[in-house]
């Protein structure tokens, strides 16, 4: 099963409202990244939060990470049409020379 | 600065055909990684890269191979093509001091 499951697997959302995305993960992890990938296209890094770490800001971005709940969460806010696009989180495994991605949230922002 | 380019961006093969995907990075970096990805799976590692002349499997890596001869080429080859091979493939680099992965623009292969 993945390492990464996201929710939910949709989102749909009028312009300017927020958006917020979860990523639940297994086993112990180094940092966990989320990339947006937009229709055809490859995946664009947003942000990486490492596990000593709460919460990260980037822009309109805001992610937090519990890894006593194994779960971390992406917040848009002031969602813009330009945002629509598959966001996906990825988890860096202790000792991994690989990321392991979850199956991504489609997200769709209504002008 | 071209990022991390892929070749082709298109391909229909009839089963039992061999092609090779080549991923090309401009960035220096050492590690590189294949993927691919299909409706509802997300992005699953075929074959990776830790340098020049090293590869290792990932989850996925049955009926595919891969070569890294130069450190700026990452080659992935399928030798007897499968319909099950149907997919689009993203070729990715890594930043080493930021822990980010570049990612290719894709290459939509359909194998018939």
């Amino acid at each position: 099963s993945q390492q990464g499951e996201e929710d939910p697997q949709a989102l749909s959302i009028q312009e300017g409202e927020n958006a917020t995305m979860n990523c639940s993960y297994k086993t112990s992890i180094n940092n966990l990244q989320w990339y947006r990938q937009n229709s055809g296209r490859g995946l664009v890094h947003l942000i990486l939060i490492r596990s000593n770490e709460r919460e990260k800001h980037s822009g309109r971005l805001r992610v937090t990470l519990d890894t006593s709940k194994k779960s971390s969460s992406l917040l848009i806010t002031a969602s813009r049409a330009a945002d629509t696009a598959s966001y996906f989180c990825a988890t860096r495994i202790q000792g991994a020379q690989k990321l392991v991605f979850g199956q991504g949230t489609r997200l769709t922002i209504n002008p | 600065n071209a990022g991390v380019t892929q070749t082709p961006k298109f391909r229909v093969l009839k089963t039992g055909q061999s092609m090779t995907l080549l991923c090309a990075q401009d960035m220096n970096h050492e590690y590189m990684y294949w993927y691919r990805q299909d409706p509802g799976m997300g992005l699953r590692l075929i074959h990776y890269s830790v340098g020049e002349g090293t590869t290792a499997k990932g989850e996925v890596p049955d009926g595919y191979n891969v070569s890294r001869l130069k450190k700026q080429n990452f080659l992935l080859g399928l030798e007897s093509a499968a319909p099950s091979q149907t997919s689009v493939y993203f070729c990715a680099s890594r930043e080493l001091s930021t822990d980010t992965q570049y990612f290719g623009p894709g290459t939509r292969l359909t194998v018939l």
